[in-house]
């Protein structure tokens, strides 16, 4: 079975100050694990993932994400917020052999206030 | 290109009414997901399609809902009958496994209320 538990229903943050949102996860094997966001009245858009290799890794607007096998963690980070960021984000997590069959967290909503 | 498309963006029924919601993935893409997305369940993995085939309908709530897709252009899913549970942000995603990322690309979704 895989599981994943975004502890946190909502993050607040300043704008300019570093965002932090926590994923933990649980599956057999290596996991393959993703980061999506939602913006309001949208579908899910792609920010990053990990598969192997690197455990930082770099995505899109500025986001990137540390695999930490010990902890079984991969939490979502960006050095500045920007007011823009203020959206729903999920992590994801799939089997490696689990093709397609992902499994999202709860998702955890992020205010960044000016 | 357009990215997934779905219609009806929004749809308002009353209980017991036949539903039916469309997808047109991106093309070229050989992998499409349903997914349903409440604020008590979060975004559940209602089935998924390869090469049009059905792989894995598990997360299909009841014999209520059906999905098919007839072509690798198009995908319904249709709930028939609808009752208020039933309410929902329903997405569709597609993916093409040649990537090795398998990132899904998701639809706007349609907003689906029965009254």
């Amino acid at each position: 079975a895989q599981s994943v538990a975004q502890p946190e229903d909502q993050v607040n943050v300043a704008e300019g100050n570093p965002l932090t949102v926590k994923c933990t996860y649980s599956v057999s094997g290596n996991p393959y694990l993703f980061w999506y966001v939602q913006y309001p009245n949208r579908g899910l858009q792609f920010l990053l993932k990990y598969i192997t290799g690197d455990n930082l890794v770099k995505g899109s607007y500025g986001f990137e994400a540390e695999f930490n096998k010990s902890q079984t963690s991969f939490h979502l980070k960006k050095p500045s917020a920007l007011v823009s960021d203020s959206a729903l984000y999920f992590c994801a997590v799939r089997r490696p052999d689990s093709w397609g069959k992902l499994q999202f967290g709860a998702g955890t909503q992020v205010v960044v206030t000016p | 290109d357009a990215g997934v498309i779905q219609s009806p963006r929004h749809e308002v029924t009353e209980m017991g009414q036949e539903v039916t919601l469309r997808c047109k993935p991106i093309s070229g893409h050989d992998y499409l997901f349903w997914y349903r997305q409440t604020m008590m369940r979060g975004l559940e993995l209602l089935i998924y399609f390869n090469n049009n085939v059905p792989i894995d309908d598990s997360g299909m709530p009841e014999d209520r809902f059906s999905a098919k897709m007839p072509n690798a252009s198009f995908s319904t899913l249709k709930i028939q009958p609808s009752e208020p549970r039933d309410s929902a942000v329903y997405f569709c995603a597609s993916s093409l496994r040649g990537q090795i990322t398998d990132t899904q690309y998701f639809g706007p979704g349609t907003r689906l209320t029965v009254l």
